[in-house]
């Protein structure tokens, strides 16, 4: 167990739709990462955030968005979801800048 | 543009043989490197990690080479026991930039009992 959660575990949805994302980091870390892993691919970073402002993007696309909260926890929302958005969505955690970054179990995002 | 690459999707070492797993990059600006293991429907474990000033690094049965002019490194886990059997990433970020990890797309490692 990493210390890092994210809710819910799985999601299935119709294209169209938007949907919302959690992830707590563990405890202490500042600095939150959101990952997309789509079949037999390797992970792809998203978006960066350290301790409520965004630090850095990836390939996210213009539809997804992202905050992190006073409390530190996360939220990566989905918009206008396609076929091609159902994927492994990982939320990973560190101290601070750069450290070691601790993975949560994952949502797995089916789009129907 | 794949920064990080694992040539070998796929793995099958005996048990307590050595499984040696190997990782290229392309981006000299790459200063630390990590290994990651994934079960299927779990996160990636956090495994090893290297820093660029050093060539290797050991922990217990696991261990992380990385020879700098070759843009390679690999990991060796010896000696290796079923519960080895995982997909694992190489990942690599800069220490002092954007420090969002570019992960390789993973080798299955299966040990045969």
């Amino acid at each position: 167990d990493s210390g890092v959660t994210q809710t819910p575990k799985h999601l299935i949805t119709a294209t169209g739709q938007r949907v919302t994302l959690r992830c707590s980091p563990r405890s202490g870390d500042l600095s939150v990462y959101w990952y997309q892993q789509s079949l037999d691919q390797g992970l792809q970073f998203l978006i960066q955030y350290y301790n409520g402002e965004e630090r850095a993007k990836g390939n996210i696309l213009e539809r997804f968005s992202a905050q992190q909260f006073p409390d530190l926890h996360s939220e990566l929302n989905l918009s206008s979801l396609e076929l091609g958005d159902s994927a492994l969505y990982f939320c990973a955690s560190s101290v601070g800048l750069p450290d070691t970054q601790y993975f949560g179990p994952g949502t797995r995002l089916t789009v129907l | 543009d794949q920064q990080v690459k694992q040539n070998s999707p796929s793995l099958s070492v005996q048990e307590g043989r050595i499984s040696i797993l190997n990782c290229d990059y392309t981006n000299s600006m790459f200063d630390y490197f990590l290994w990651y293991k994934k079960y299927p429907a779990e996160g990636p474990t956090f495994l090893i990690s290297i820093s660029s000033i050093k060539d290797k690094n050991e922990d217990g049965r696991f261990t992380v080479f990385l020879n700098k002019s070759a843009k390679h490194l690999s990991l060796h886990i010896v000696p290796s026991q079923p519960g080895d059997s995982a997909v694992y990433f190489c990942a690599a970020n800069r220490v002092f930039g954007n420090e969002k990890l570019t992960f390789g797309t993973g080798t299955r490692l299966t040990i045969i009992p």
